[in-house]
């Protein structure tokens, strides 16, 4: 059973502050790693996708992989309160392109 | 705003009836794909579509049908459903149906089975 592992939260931080996010899967063979915000009601909406290891950084946003461990995380800058929502991590597993979500993780950043 | 189109936003139906939700992208966008999600639960793969050609189906019950009826479009047709079938459902696309290609989302269908 191909896995992708995220802790439930709630994960609180004070605004300005840096939220870290982890997720873990469990196939080695684990090509692409995307993270999704979510809204309470709303649908997904596609923050970073990484491919390969290391940083990238976009805006407040950095995704970070690493592959021997099996892990890709997303650190989020001077956070706002109005990135309090669920964070869901996506992996696709090797030979496919289907997306393994994990749980999420629920952020709120307190004023 | 999205760039994947989903109509309508909510719905209501009986367990008799037979509805469809819809799903549209300008994007040029390849692969198509439905999603169930419970509340607080991630989506969960339904279908995918790809160059039109219906490629993954998760073993999810005939009372669901999907269509696509040319690349712009998705069609989920909806038929007998149950009450456990209420869910949000939602459509993603990507440019192809490869592993490094992102999902957009649509904003969902909210369907209630009464």
């Amino acid at each position: 059973q191909k896995e992708v592992e995220q802790n439930s939260g709630p994960l609180s931080v004070p605004e300005g502050a840096i939220a870290s996010l982890n997720c873990t899967y469990s196939d080695r063979g684990s090509q692409s790693f995307f993270w999704y915000r979510q809204y309470s009601g709303k649908s997904p909406e596609l923050i970073m996708s990484i491919y390969s290891n290391g940083d990238k950084e976009d805006g407040r946003f950095t995704a970070q992989l690493n592959k021997a461990s099996q892990y890709v995380s997303l650190l989020i800058r001077d956070s706002q309160p109005s990135d309090s929502a669920t964070y869901l991590c996506a992996v696709t597993t090797s030979g496919t392109y289907k997306y393994i979500f994990g749980t999420g993780t629920r952020l709120k950043v307190l004023a | 705003d999205t760039e994947v189109t989903q109509t309508p936003k909510h719905l209501v139906m009986g367990m008799t009836n037979k509805k469809s939700l819809k799903c549209e992208q300008h994007m040029g966008h390849r692969a198509m794909y439905w999603y169930k999600q419970k509340a607080k639960k991630p989506p969960e793969l339904m279908f995918v579509y790809s160059y039109e050609k219906l490629s993954i189906n998760e073993s999810v019950p005939s009372r669901f049908s999907p269509e696509c009826p040319n690349s712009s479009l998705l069609n989920l047709h909806l038929h007998a459903l149950q009450p456990e079938d209420s869910a949000l459902y939602l459509c993603a696309s990507s440019q192809g149906a490869g592993p490094n290609q992102p999902q957009h989302f649509g904003d969902g269908t909210r369907l209630s089975i009464l």
